[in-house]
Formats: C-alpha cells, structure tokens, sequence
C-alpha cells in the first residue's frame, strides 16, 4: 500500500542548531515534493518545492534534499530559532494526479 | 493582497443538521481543493474544483458530501445530516495552476464540532 512516513515522535532541538526531519514514502513516483509549515489552529503554509530531478532545493535558512532512489526527502533548518517551532508537513504530488498526498508531520520544538 | 478566506472559523452543528462551509480563493486563482484534519492525523484531500467543475472528487465520502465552485462566489462544502464523525478541521485551498507543480496556499480552516 502507499505510505508516506514522518517522524511522528517531537523533534526537540537547541536553538542555533540544525533540525534535520525525514519523509519516507513507499509505493508512489512522486513528480514533486512539497513542504509545509502548519502552526497549531492554522492552515499549513508552503516553504519549498522539489522536482524529481532535482537533488536539493534552497531557501534562505531551509534546504531540501529528494532521493527517489532512497525514496526520501530530507528538511534541513539552519540555524534554528524558537520562532521555527511548528509541525512541519511534507506531500507528494504525482505528475498525473490534481491532488497533494500529505505525511501526518513532524512537531519540532526549538527551545533557548 | 487577501489570502483564502473560509468561513465560518468555527461551525457548531447537532447531529442530523447540515453543514456549510465556505471558501473564497486567492484573487486571481481557479482551482479549489478542500482538505479534512482529524486530530492527530494529517490532511487528507476530498475536492479539487475548477470554476463550476468537479475535476477529481476521489477523497469524498459517497453520501452527505457535496462541494460546488460556481462561476460566481465562493466554493461551498456541504455536509448534509452531519454526524460526530464528521467533528474536524476543514481546510480549502488555492492554486494558480491545477495539476502542476504550483503550491496551495490554505485557509485558516473552519473548525467543525457535531454534538
């Protein structure tokens, strides 16, 4: 079956530091991966696209990487800051379908 | 520039009543997804729209759910004898392009609870 997985345990990191979050997907030939940030009571908000022949993707402190061998995306934050402190989302969109696929997400807690 | 807006924010329904949810995109976007949140479980997709189309409904359950996009107005999500099941979050969302690579941008959401 198909399954997109993200760490479901918080991801607890110091500030300054970089916060690393996986997804894993099995049984889908995503086209594209996408990223978002979603803060408790509101809706998810779009960081950074990847297409799959792309390896990495970068935006200012955000960077992106997309293995469609290791079928994996990692999410990089540098520099992290208590303000980065969210649930972070990833999804796949396959090149024929109209809609995005989404992990249930990654809570990270960037503390002082 | 407004974002999407949804309204109602939060919606309170006793079972048996119907629900509506309303969605306006993005100033300049056509298409329309709407997607459900159940706690502690991810978004799931259930509509995308075009103006006055249904182009893909595969994530919708087959009775009490319907979901327009006219040629004028807003999207509207129509749940019809709502049950405590159907107790989420409801978010739509925008996109310039449809089946492309384009990002959504999302909704604050309306928050559903069925009593």
């Amino acid at each position: 079956s198909q399954k997109i997985e993200q760490n479901s345990e918080a991801l607890n990191i110091q500030e300054g530091k970089t916060a690393t979050l996986t997804c894993n997907y099995t049984n889908y030939s995503p086209a594209y991966l996408q990223w978002y940030r979603q803060d408790p009571g509101r809706g998810p908000v779009f960081l950074l696209l990847i297409r799959e022949n792309e390896k990495e993707k970068r935006k200012e402190r955000l960077k992106v990487t997309f293995d469609t061998t290791l079928k994996q995306s990692l999410f990089h934050i540098t520099a992290s800051q208590p303000a980065d402190s969210a649930t972070y989302l990833c999804a796949l969109h396959t090149g024929t379908a109209s809609k995005l696929t989404f992990g249930t997400g990654t809570r990270l807690q960037v503390t002082l | 520039n407004a974002g999407v807006m949804q309204n109602p924010r939060h919606l309170v329904r006793r079972r048996g009543q119907e629900a509506r949810l309303r969605c306006s995109p993005m100033k300049g976007h056509s298409h329309v997804y709407w997607y459900r949140q159940l706690p502690e479980e991810g978004l799931k997709f259930m509509v995308y729209l075009q103006k006055e189309n249904i182009i893909d409904e595969s994530g919708m359950p087959k009775e009490r759910f319907s979901a327009e996009f006219p040629k004028e107005g807003p999207s509207i999500l129509r749940i019809q004898q709502v049950v405590r099941g159907d107790s989420a979050a409801y978010f739509c969302a925008s996109s310039y392009q449809g089946v492309s690579a384009y990002e959504q941008y999302f909704g604050p959401g309306t928050r559903l609870t069925v009593t």
